[in-house]
């Protein structure tokens, strides 16, 4: 079966300090990989996805930059964080089909 | 471009009582919609999906939705509410490249 995993769990950084968020999906080869972002108090927002190695499609302009340097790693990353990059980050994954499948998320606290 | 809608940050129900989670939706094309649950500090677990065919779709512990085209709606239902419905619970449509658009979502409070 299908797995996806994300790390950390949570993590609190300083400003300007950089950022890697890893997701990597065991069980299937060449699925679809995205990145949302969770603020306080709101849905989802699409930041990036990926359909295969080295193909990355931003979906908002932000602060923030993302890889996929093998078929079933995507990293989400940041040269320098700023207050406003403060969330909850969820890596998802589809199959060559409908629904996504999310990992549990990494809560990211910039102070 | 496609759009969610959920009407209400915030339900409550008491226990035994019928949930009903309202989602209208906007799309140009013929839509795949779909319902998360989330738990606090966790991850999305999809409830259901609607792609095509049948428009009452039956998902897990026990929700259901019904995809109205006529209304652009696709509310969610469970005839009778546990404690441990207690989440949050999000609306999406499908768009190209499986991309989701979410609504903002709702928040459901049982009480005892």
């Amino acid at each position: 079966s299908q797995t996806i995993h994300q790390w950390p769990a949570t993590l609190v950084q300083p400003v300007g300090s950089p950022l890697s968020l890893e997701c990597t999906v065991e069980g299937t080869s060449n699925p679809n990989l995205y990145w949302y972002r969770q603020a306080a108090g709101r849905g989802l927002q699409l930041l990036f996805y990926s359909v295969g190695i080295g193909q990355i499609s931003s979906e908002v302009p932000q602060n923030l930059s993302a890889s996929r340097p093998q078929d079933r790693q995507f990293i989400l990353s940041s040269k320098k964080l700023l207050l406003s990059d403060s969330g909850f980050y969820l890596c998802a994954w589809t199959p060559r089909g409908t629904e996504a499948f999310f990992g549990q998320g990494t809560r990211l606290t910039v102070v | 471009a496609q759009s969610v809608t959920q009407l209400g940050s915030h339900v409550s129900v008491s226990e035994g009582a019928l949930v009903l989670l309202r989602c209208n939706y906007s799309s140009s094309v013929p839509p795949y919609l779909f319902w998360y649950v989330q738990y606090p500090n966790q991850g999305l677990q999809l409830l259901l999906k609607y792609t095509t065919g049948a428009t009452l779709v039956k998902g897990i512990n026990g929700f259901e939705a019904e995809f109205k085209k006529s209304e652009t709606s696709f509310h969610l239902t469970k005839p009778s509410a546990h404690m441990s419905d207690a989440a949050e619970y999000f609306c999406a449509v499908s768009t190209g490249f499986q991309k989701l658009v979410f609504g903002t979502g709702t928040r459901l409070l049982v009480s005892p």
